[in-house]
């Protein structure tokens, strides 16, 4: 069964572009997370989905991060317009509950460098 | 302000020695959890930890959860080459469920 998959894996773009990321989450998984490593600093929550709903999205930073899972299955996360600050890794990552319990397994994470 | 405090940072060991690496907090979770991370990848689950005082073991890797559900401890055996990696404490709290907090990381190399 095929992971948690992420799209680009790099991606560098100039301050003031727009860059917007893929997460492809585990087949059936109703759950899925986003989150960003900026560097120095620890991994930390921007949103979760449950199925194609934002759940929880008081981890995104500001107004310029859209993020999308149309139809309950792949995801987006779009920066627009993008600034220094917002360099770091973002992972994505995916659950299904489980008599209560849930695992998430994480994507390989975009590697986003903002000049 | 960070949730989970992890230490040490950095630690630099040789082959078969004894380690311990700390995640506390002031903050109570419902679950904790620890993962380990490779270069080029995301964290992957070890162990996750939900009753407070239990212990797991993993191999060489034991995982406590601390008596008021504030701190974890991750101590390995004889640590291996094949041990060095990222490892990452993660919370749940019982009101953001799904939502993990996570510390910054312990990176360990084992030296052969």
């Amino acid at each position: 069964e095929a992971g948690v998959t992420q799209f680009p894996s790099h991606s560098v773009i100039e301050k003031g572009q727009t860059v917007t990321l893929r997460c492809d989450p585990i087949s059936g998984h109703d759950n899925l997370y986003w989150y960003r490593r900026v560097m120095g600093k620890e991994i930390k929550f921007l949103l979760h989905f449950v199925k194609e709903s934002k759940q929880d999205e008081s981890g995104m930073p500001n107004n310029r991060f859209l993020a999308e899972r149309t139809g309950g299955t792949y995801s987006t996360l779009k920066v627009q317009p993008a600034e220094l600050e917002d360099s770091g890794v973002y992972f994505c990552a995916s659950s299904q509950w489980d008599r209560g319990k849930e695992t998430q397994y994480f994507g390989p994470g975009t590697r986003l460098l903002v000049l | 302000t960070q949730l989970l405090e992890q230490s040490p940072q950095f630690l630099s060991i040789q082959e078969g020695e004894n380690l311990t690496v700390y995640c506390n907090s002031s903050s109570v979770f419902s679950s904790l959890q620890w993962y380990r991370q490779e270069p080029g990848e995301g964290p992957v689950l070890l162990v996750t930890v939900v009753t407070g005082g239990e212990v797991k073991k993993l191999k060489r890797l034991t995982f406590q959860f601390g008596d008021a559900r504030k701190d974890s401890s991750l101590h390995i055996t004889a640590a291996q080459p094949g041990d060095t990696g990222l490892y990452l404490c993660a919370g749940e709290k019982g009101s953001t469920l799904g939502r993990l907090y996570f510390g910054r990381g312990t990176q360990l190399t084992v030296w052969p």
